[in-house]
């Protein structure tokens, strides 16, 4: 019955290294989507599943950036080679189904990469 | 292009309306939305708008949209300083899909 949920809340990390970050959808919510905030910027869409596959990878900036979602619940985005412009906060939605439109955020993951 | 734009700063005094205002360039945009974001907060959806609605009420909140101008606004009566927030538009091409965002106006409520 909870809200959306992510871990780490908070997540420190060395130029270079691999970083995963989670997220728990609402239960029995089959949308999920991964958004980027930078500081001062409104969030920037990644990636959106449906089910276990992703339906639009569109705003993955590039090959270093992964997300999946084998169960068609609990979703991981991966990020290797951190870059510091990868630096921002991290927001997972998660929407019931076809036929509604709202997307429910969870609280972010704040990336630091230094 | 999908783009959405949105004036960065707004202040007004406890009690007053805000309005906050917005544009966007996707005219396939199904739905167009309002979210609200607490300092360390997630995001809060506040309101949306069917595209073949001019106006959404619902208490405080009055969604008006001018689809030929691509341009939504947002009114909040009787402003209180809990609506200090940054508030953000979005507009959802193709319905169910992303979401894309303009960067938020901050509103400061004060006494």
């Amino acid at each position: 019955g909870a809200g959306v949920s992510q871990t780490p809340s908070n997540k420190v990390t060395e130029k270079g290294k691999y970083v995963e970050l989670r997220c728990d959808p609402i239960s029995g919510h089959t949308a999920l989507y991964w958004y980027r905030q930078s500081l001062g910027q409104g969030p920037e869409f990644l990636i959106y599943f449906q089910g276990t596959g992703a339906a639009d990878d569109s705003g993955l900036p590039n090959d270093r950036f992964f997300a999946v979602r084998p169960e068609g619940s609990v979703s991981t985005l991966k990020i290797q080679r951190t870059e510091r412009g990868d630096s921002a906060v991290y927001l997972c939605a998660s929407r019931v189904a076809s036929g509604t439109y709202e997307q429910y955020f969870g609280p972010g993951t704040r990336l630091t990469v230094t | 292009g999908e783009d959405v734009e949105q004036s960065l700063f707004l202040s007004v005094r406890e009690g007053d309306s805000s309005v906050i205002n917005c544009t966007y360039t996707d005219s396939s945009s199904t739905y167009l939305y309002w979210y609200k974001q607490e300092p360390g907060a997630g995001l809060q959806l506040l309101t949306y708008i069917f595209s073949n609605m001019d106006m959404k009420q619902d208490q405080r909140l009055t969604v008006l949209l001018n689809k030929k101008d691509k341009h939504l606004s947002l009114r909040i009566a009787d402003t209180q300083t809990g609506d200090s927030a940054i508030y953000f538009c979005a507009e959802s091409p193709g319905g169910y899909n992303k979401l894309i965002f303009g960067a938020g106006t901050r509103l400061a409520v004060h006494p």
